[in-house]
């Protein structure tokens, strides 16, 4: 199954852009890239996804590499709710699967 | 308002007991998902389903059970052969557009499974 590495965690000051990075280098060519975060004692929530262009909602950005093998989802202005574990996540095509990682517990410091 | 439930919030099991978790939607979706989540760990698949009366064994299916006889409800029942069950429990539900495969997840807040 395809895989995603993310860092086991990160650091950023309040009100700063943060980068979070991830690698699926496995992913296939019609595999879904999405990305959710998860408050402690939470359930996660979705954040964002995409497929081969750059996407931009309210809550984030997410830059995919030109040839998918990475993507980077960005907070423009971190808070300190934007504190969470976010998970960069592929949707298989062949089974509609999500394939969670350990994802990235991000570290706002004010 | 729309959204996914999960009851109870903290749940006790003694040895050699079962226990089922509750899930219910009222998103009208096809789709529903039971997650285990262990420390520090990300999600791993235990049950889906796409339809009613039809679910499929995800990656740690062994020593659970679930039934999807309605739409709304998915419960997932921990049974005496899961022999290291605490963890936290999480279910999903998704639209199951299946055409544009954006299949994002909603996730209701999860249930403590505790071995006593």
């Amino acid at each position: 199954d395809a895989k995603t590495t993310q860092p086991n965690s990160m650091e950023s000051n309040e009100e700063e852009p943060v980068h979070l990075p991830c690698n699926h280098s496995t992913i296939s060519g019609t595999d879904y890239i999405h990305w959710y975060r998860q408050l402690p004692s939470q359930g996660p929530e979705y954040v964002i996804h995409g497929l081969t262009s750059n996407v931009n909602n309210r809550m984030a950005s997410l830059a995919i590499a030109e040839d998918r093998k990475s993507s980077t989802l960005i907070l423009h202005r971190a808070t300190l709710r934007d504190a969470a574990v976010y998970y960069c996540i592929l949707l298989m095509d062949s089974n509609y699967q999500l394939i969670w990682g350990a994802g990235t517990k991000l570290i706002i410091k004010p | 308002d729309g959204g996914i439930t999960q009851s109870p919030k903290y749940l006790f099991r003694k040895e050699g007991q079962n226990v089922t978790l509750s899930c219910e939607q009222n998103l009208n979706h096809d789709a529903m998902y039971w997650y285990r989540q262990d420390p520090g760990q990300g999600l791993r698949l235990i049950y889906y389903s796409q339809i009613v009366n039809d679910f499929q064994k995800g990656d740690i299916a062994e020593g659970y059970s679930v039934s999807r006889e309605k739409k709304e409800s998915f419960p997932l029942t921990v049974t005496s052969a899961q022999k290291n069950p605490t963890a936290f429990y999480l279910c999903a539900s998704s639209i199951r557009t299946g055409v544009d495969r954006k299949e994002t997840q909603y996730f209701g807040p999860g249930t403590r499974l505790l071995v006593l």
